[in-house]
């Protein structure tokens, strides 16, 4: 059964620093990857996202990776700003079954200080 | 285009009251989705539709919960009855094609009291 983990579960950094989130899955067997974004009281915005092929995909100051043999994928967002503030929640689409719906982590709580 | 548009944005209502959530996909998306949030247990797909036709409503969790799709641009979750334990933010997404880029609604945030 695929399980999706996010750590930390909350993040709080000065602004200008260069972060890293975290994403692990149990289940190799992905079809894609989805990084999104929620604001307080909104809903997601999708960020990127990231075919089983793919190594990594890029959006302005977002950079995703995804490294399927080692269950992980990575959230590199470059010189934090107060507006990056929000959760970041990644979800795993598996590639082959009858159950192919995303599998959601919890997310990371992040809070850019000015 | 405007979105993904979910209405009522917050609905207060009692326990055993009818509640009908709605939504209205982006035009040209054929996979509509409806999820429900709440801190304890994250997002939960709670159905989803593949060209109005209802393909895996496991996550639905009773027989309380029931969702439609009637036409291509509208969709809606009803609960009858209510109960508290179904106070949540529910969102819907909807993409282009079951395995592609979902794109959220805003959400409506139910209070069943």
């Amino acid at each position: 059964k695929q399980e999706v983990t996010q750590i930390p579960a909350a993040l709080s950094v000065p602004e200008g620093e260069n972060l890293v989130l975290n994403c692990s899955f149990t289940d190799s067997a992905i079809y894609n990857l989805q990084w999104f974004r929620q604001d307080p009281g909104k809903g997601l915005t999708s960020l990127l996202l990231i075919q089983s092929s793919q190594r990594e995909q890029t959006s302005g100051r977002l950079n995703a990776s995804l490294d399927k043999s080692s269950g992980r994928s990575t959230l590199y967002i470059a010189a934090s700003q107060p507006g990056d503030s929000a959760t970041y929640l990644c979800a795993v689409r598996p590639a082959a079954g009858n159950n192919r719906k995303l599998i959601w982590g919890l997310g990371t709580s992040l809070a850019v200080n000015p | 285009d405007a979105g993904v548009i979910q209405s009522p944005r917050h609905e207060v209502t009692e326990m055993g009251q009818e509640v009908t959530l709605r939504c209205k996909p982006i035009s040209g998306h054929n996979s509509l989705f409806w999820y429900r949030q709440t801190m304890m247990r994250g997002l939960e797909l709670l159905i989803y539709f593949n060209n109005n036709v209802p393909i895996d409503d496991s996550g639905m969790p009773e027989d309380r919960f029931s969702a439609k799709m009637p036409n291509a641009s509208f969709s809606t979750l009803k609960i009858q009855p209510s109960e508290p334990r179904d106070s949540a933010v529910y969102f819907c997404a909807s993409s282009f094609g079951e395995d592609n880029e979902q794109f959220f609604g805003p959400g409506t945030r139910l209070t069943v009291l």
